[in-house]
């Protein structure tokens, strides 16, 4: 089974802190992905990367960061997290093929104060 | 603009009660529509991909479909174990991996 692990379930951040983020996949899928999901908004894509040390920009990346050192790991990075960005954060990877597209992650829901 | 809509926000259905979800969707240029059942503290769950206007694919109660602007997924004699909610997702193919996702439907089966 394709396993997609984050580093933390729940965290609890003051405004202006630097937040790391890790996501982990064992499938050596190329294609990695960070979502934020609000209520009524559905998903937002943030950053995601197609290869190693490779990263695009989604949909809401400021205030955000990422990087990706090894293929298997994607991780996020909040510069000086803010209350605005307190929310639930998903990790996906995935391989070429649509025909499974988007294997994810528990989450993470963070909460800054 | 790239764009999912699915509606209702909300269903509740009686054990047995056959229903649809619906997923209209915007692009320029389908290269998937894809469907993913979320429950509550976790992380979405692959079902469905769709390729092209008339494709159907199936999976235990669930049948989802698709024209040029909808998708359904039809649920048939749902159980109360199918309580989650239902995201609908596109990619279009100029969007590179870029994939849009809906608001969802959260479905609530009562035995």
């Amino acid at each position: 089974d394709v396993k997609v692990t984050q580093s933390s379930r729940y965290l609890v951040k003051r405004t202006g802190e630097k937040v790391f983020l890790e996501c982990v996949q064992d499938m050596d899928h190329e294609n990695m992905f960070w979502y934020r999901q609000d209520p009524g908004l559905g998903l937002r894509l943030i950053y995601f990367s197609y290869d190693v040390k490779m990263k695009e920009k989604g949909d809401i990346p400021e205030g955000y960061s990422v990087s990706r050192e090894k293929k298997e790991r994607f991780s996020l990075i909040l510069e000086s997290a803010s209350t605005n960005q307190t929310s639930m954060y998903l990790c996906a990877s995935s391989p070429p093929a649509l025909d499974l597209w988007g294997f994810f992650g528990p989450g993470t829901r963070l909460t800054v104060l | 603009e790239d764009q999912v809509t699915q509606s209702p926000e909300a269903l509740r259905l009686q054990e047995g009660e056959s229903s649809s979800l619906n997923c209209s969707y915007t692009v320029s240029g389908l290269r998937g529509l894809f469907w993913y059942r979320q429950d509550p503290g976790k992380g979405p769950e692959f079902l469905f991909t769709l390729y092209s206007a008339g494709e159907e694919k199936e999976k235990e109660r669930l049948k989802a479909t698709l024209t040029k602007k909808e998708s359904f997924l039809h649920i048939t004699a749902p159980k109360p174990e199918d309580s989650a909610t239902y995201l609908c997702a596109v990619q279009a193919k100029t969007g590179g991996f870029k994939t849009i996702f809906g608001a969802g439907t959260r479905l609530f089966v009562k035995a």
